[in-house]
């Protein structure tokens, strides 16, 4: 298993320019989140997915779109950049059952944003 | 409110043993995790608590106590390699999906 996969790892992007960040997993998980981490903070969920087709904000949406038609792909869409979303995103995901014991997250390898 | 807050810096000699305290508020608790993440990259599973006790992993361990809203993670034997930053991670208000503390970013000196 590839685990999760997020493209691309490095990307610049100028003010008011749009792009997609990529996430797949090949766990057949069914939730998905889309975090940023800034220099020295922790993780702030911008949104997650429990299944395809259900999409739900977290605690920084404001900026960001995302979509979950299969199982295995979340991507996240930035519209009009702006120097705030200057950040590493992590995609990351995990298999949830009511009453299911553990629910460890997997975390892809990141892909880093610098918006000038 | 779902406050987490671990200490921002730790520094620790090689060979010894540190702790690593987590404190949220325990309203609707349903799991606490700890993750470990070097500079750079991505963060990785540590350890999982939900009920109250000690979970002992080779050289770490993490504890729980569910009525102070307080947990720890211990590490022993400290090498270099645990030089990075460690993650409290708490379900909260009944939410399978955990927030995140700001998590302690520890040095490791020979």
């Amino acid at each position: 298993n590839a685990g999760v996969t997020q493209t691309p790892k490095f990307r610049i992007l100028k003010i008011g320019q749009s792009m997609t960040l990529q996430c797949a997993q090949d766990m057949n998980h069914n939730y998905m989140y889309w975090y940023r981490q800034d220099p020295g903070m922790g993780l702030k969920l911008i949104y997650y997915s429990v299944g395809a087709g259900i999409t739900d904000k977290g605690e920084v949406p404001n900026g960001y779109n995302v979509s979950r038609s299969t199982t295995e792909d979340f991507p996240l869409r930035l519209e009009l950049a702006a120097p705030s979303q200057t950040s590493v995103y992590f995609c990351a995901s995990s298999y949830s059952s009511r009453g299911g014991r553990q629910e460890t997250q997997y975390f892809g390898p990141g892909t880093r944003l610098l918006v000038l | 409110g779902q406050n987490i807050d671990q200490p921002t810096e730790m520094t620790a000699t090689e060979g010894a043993i540190v702790q690593i305290n987590c404190t949220y508020q325990t309203s609707g608790f349903n799991g606490l995790f700890w993750y470990q993440q070097h500079a750079g990259e991505a963060p990785t599973f540590l350890s999982y608590n939900v009920l109250d006790g000690l979970e002992e992993k080779g050289r770490f361990s993490s504890f729980l106590s569910r009525s102070k809203g307080y947990s720890y993670l211990l590490l022993k034997e400290l090498q270099m390699k645990d030089s990075a930053s460690y993650l409290c991670a708490v379900r909260l208000g009944g939410s399978y999906i955990p927030t995140f503390g700001r998590g302690t970013s520890l040095i490791v000196h020979p």
